[in-house]
């Protein structure tokens, strides 16, 4: 079975200023994808930025970009000019590619992020 | 186009009451999830399912049932609550090819006393 870690529970940074947030998964598969979701106050999951395992080429949407290793089996988020709206929660998640990825993702426990004006 | 929507956003139960909660997408998605999100946990999926009356079990899949009888709903039944259940549910609904980003409904935020 995999796992995602997310080992930062809490980070605080200041507005305008940049932060990456770590992930670490565990898995025996060779292709999959990996995604970044937003969780607002509000409690809507909101997808940030996705990967495929695939590509080596790290995945960017505008302030939001990842640094993808696969062999160690990372997969940070980097926050750039962060916002005022950028505070909430965000999770880590993975999804195998084999059997289509029926069976959901595995989500890691979370990062609060804090933007402090 | 509605995307993902459940009902209700907010249940309390007592212990032993049952209780469905109703998820229905409008994309024509072939994969649809449920999920529970307790405090410093994260999210963790339930049961899925891969079509019509296909369904199977996640990672949590105790003291719930679901099952799916048209594309567009997927319903989640607690056949007698207990306050373990306490969560948060989020159903979520994907499409079989590409990058399989999974669409999440707003959430139910029920409580069991």
């Amino acid at each position: 079975a995999q796992t995602v870690t997310q080992s930062q529970p809490e980070m605080s940074v200041q507005e305008a200023e940049t932060v990456t947030l770590s992930c670490t998964y565990d898995t025996s598969e060779s292709d999959y994808y990996l995604f970044w979701y937003k969780q607002p106050p509000s409690r809507q999951m909101i997808l940030v930025i996705r990967q495929e395992a695939y590509k080596q080429q790290n995945a960017t949407e505008n302030r939001f970009s990842v640094n993808f290793q696969k062999a160690a089996k990372s997969f940070s988020l980097k926050i750039s000019d962060s916002q005022l709206g950028d505070a909430a929660m965000y999770f880590c998640a993975y999804r195998r590619r084999s059997g289509g990825g029926a069976d959901g993702l595995t989500f890691g426990k979370g990062t609060h992020l804090i933007i402090q004006p | 186009n509605a995307g993902v929507t459940q009902t209700p956003k907010f249940q309390v139960l007592k212990t032993g009451q049952s209780m469905t909660l109703q998820c229905a997408q409008d994309m024509n998605h072939e994969y649809m999830s449920w999920y529970r999100q307790d405090p410093g946990m994260g999210l963790r999926l339930i049961h899925y399912s891969v079509g019509a009356g296909i369904t199977d079990q996640g990672e949590v899949p105790n003291g719930y049932n679901v099952s799916r009888s048209t594309t567009e709903d997927f319903p989640l039944r607690l056949l007698s609550a207990a306050p373990s259940q306490t969560s948060v549910y989020f159903c979520a609904s994907s499409s079989r090819g590409g990058v399989k980003e999974q669409f999440f409904g707003p959430g139910t935020r029920l409580t069991v006393l």
